[in-house]
């Protein structure tokens, strides 16, 4: 029969271009939050990290948005490439307990 | 530096039977973190060791338990198998709660 499970929200970006993946977060006592990268049958991978003290943080190609105001969370690829394609997670802590509370994941997909 | 290891990779049980998975951290790292990673439920946390010590623990059923060894090793274990516990899981060290999680490629567990 028909297996029903979670259907990840998809992004589909030409390469070259810019990718803006949201999430959006419950707890306003979240303090720190993080964006991994999970490759098709690899590990989850750290992208970047932000703490609420910001509202932008900025690495490699990548930049993390922060608003608190409407708990949102964004990251920024500049000139997607092939070996971005990938599922994106953000996850978000709060320092009372540090367990990480993550998200359903977004997938990405480059158009060549 | 070798990355987080976890073993076995791939393992296929039946429907009452018990399972254990191991997970040797990165050098130096003494916090190991266990999650349940589903389609349908996406990464769930179960828990946390840090110097043998279970510091925090998901919502999941004691079926599922877990230790840390003097080495930071650590092993997880699921009783009495249930067709639902069919999942990728996986193992992440830190060198601390907050910050990088370094993730291991998982162990993929299916329960007939």
């Amino acid at each position: 029969g028909e297996s029903v499970g979670l259907h990840l929200p998809t992004l589909s970006v030409q390469e070259g271009d810019n990718s803006i993946i949201n999430c959006a977060y419950s707890n306003s006592a979240s303090d720190y939050f993080i964006w991994y990268k999970q490759e098709s049958g690899k590990g989850p991978q750290f992208i970047i990290d932000i703490r609420s003290n910001m509202d932008k943080r900025q690495g490699q190609r990548v930049t993390v948005l922060l608003n608190k105001t409407v708990k949102h969370l964004s990251l920024q690829i500049a000139a997607t490439q092939p070996g971005d394609s990938a599922v994106y997670f953000c996850a978000e802590s709060a320092d009372s307990n540090y367990q990480l509370i993550w998200g359903a994941g977004t997938k990405l997909i480059i158009k060549p | 530096k070798a990355g987080v290891t976890q073993t076995p990779r791939y393992l296929i049980k039946t429907r009452g039977q018990q399972v254990t998975l191991s997970c040797s951290p990165i050098s130096g790292h003494r916090s190991v973190s266990w999650y349940q990673q589903t389609p349908g439920q996406g990464l769930q946390f179960l828990f946390e060791y840090f110097s043998e010590t279970q510091r925090n623990k998901g919502n999941f059923p004691g079926r599922f338990s877990g230790r840390q060894f003097s080495n930071s090793r650590s092993e997880m274990n699921v009783s009495t198998l249930e067709l639902g516990d069919s999942a990728l899981y996986l193992c992440a060290s830190s060198l601390d709660q907050i910050g990088e999680l370094f993730f291991g490629e998982g162990s993929r567990l299916t329960v007939l």
